[in-house]
């Protein structure tokens, strides 16, 4: 799977977006970005996945570049509950068979400022 | 529904005893898989099933037995551990056979201290 870099810890105002930023230089075209976050000491949580096109959901949107070489999360507005560490991952398919795994970095600590 | 459940939350154990840790998921999924996850660092990925079968062994020591009896359960047999193998045991599913195999639904871990 590919690398991904993200910065160690982000501050966000209550109510504001909070925008998590992740280079994954060495992206493959069948590579997609999932999200994932942890608040401290549960499992941790799906956020979104895409490949090449933004997605949205009810949590977040994901925008990724058309070089496909870097994405950002964004909580449009970030609540105290939104305080947690955010996984950037990049998966490949490898089989139909469920042969995967997760490759956790070491992740963005996000934390909600009142 | 995407619940996970793992039980028990919190477990102790001495390096002679022999615990189990079980994780359960009624989503339909046929793939499962078991993490550790050190204090302060990101989930590491120890064994994949799929349709029941081990799938992925990440080179874990045999003192941790993985045993999935049914596409529902997943246990998680530890024998004789040391205490550098105090973690948090996190259980995962997900789907097979749709093309990418699916979002991984994480349970809310297993603390465990070896004492």
């Amino acid at each position: 799977d590919a690398k991904t870099t993200q910065p160690p810890s982000m501050d966000c105002a209550e109510g504001r977006a909070a925008n998590l930023p992740c280079n994954h230089s060495t992206i493959s075209g069948n590579e997609y970005v999932y999200w994932y976050r942890q608040i401290h000491s549960q499992g941790p949580q799906y956020i979104i996945h895409g490949l090449k096109n933004n997605e949205t959901n009810e949590m977040a949107s994901l925008i990724i570049t058309e070089d496909r070489k870097s994405s950002t999360l964004i909580l449009p507005h970030a609540t105290l509950r939104d305080t947690a560490v955010y996984y950037c991952i990049v998966r490949a398919f490898i089989s139909n068979f469920g042969n995967e795994k997760l490759t956790f970095g070491t992740g963005t600590r996000l934390t909600i400022i009142p | 529904d995407t619940e996970v459940t793992q039980t028990p939350k919190h477990l102790v154990m001495g390096m002679t005893n022999k615990k189990s840790l079980k994780c359960e998921q009624h989503m339909g999924h046929r793939a499962m898989y078991w993490y550790k996850q050190k204090a302060k660092k990101p989930p590491e990925l120890m064994f994949v099933y799929s349709y029941e079968k081990l799938s992925i062994n990440e080179s874990v020591p045999s003192r941790f037995s993985p045993e999935c009896p049914n596409s529902s359960l997943l246990n998680l047999h530890l024998h004789a551990l040391q205490p550098e193998d105090s973690a948090l045991y996190l259980c995962a599913s997900s789907q097979v056979g749709e093309g990418m195999g699916g979002t991984q639904y994480f349970g809310p871990g297993t603390r465990l201290l070896v004492l």
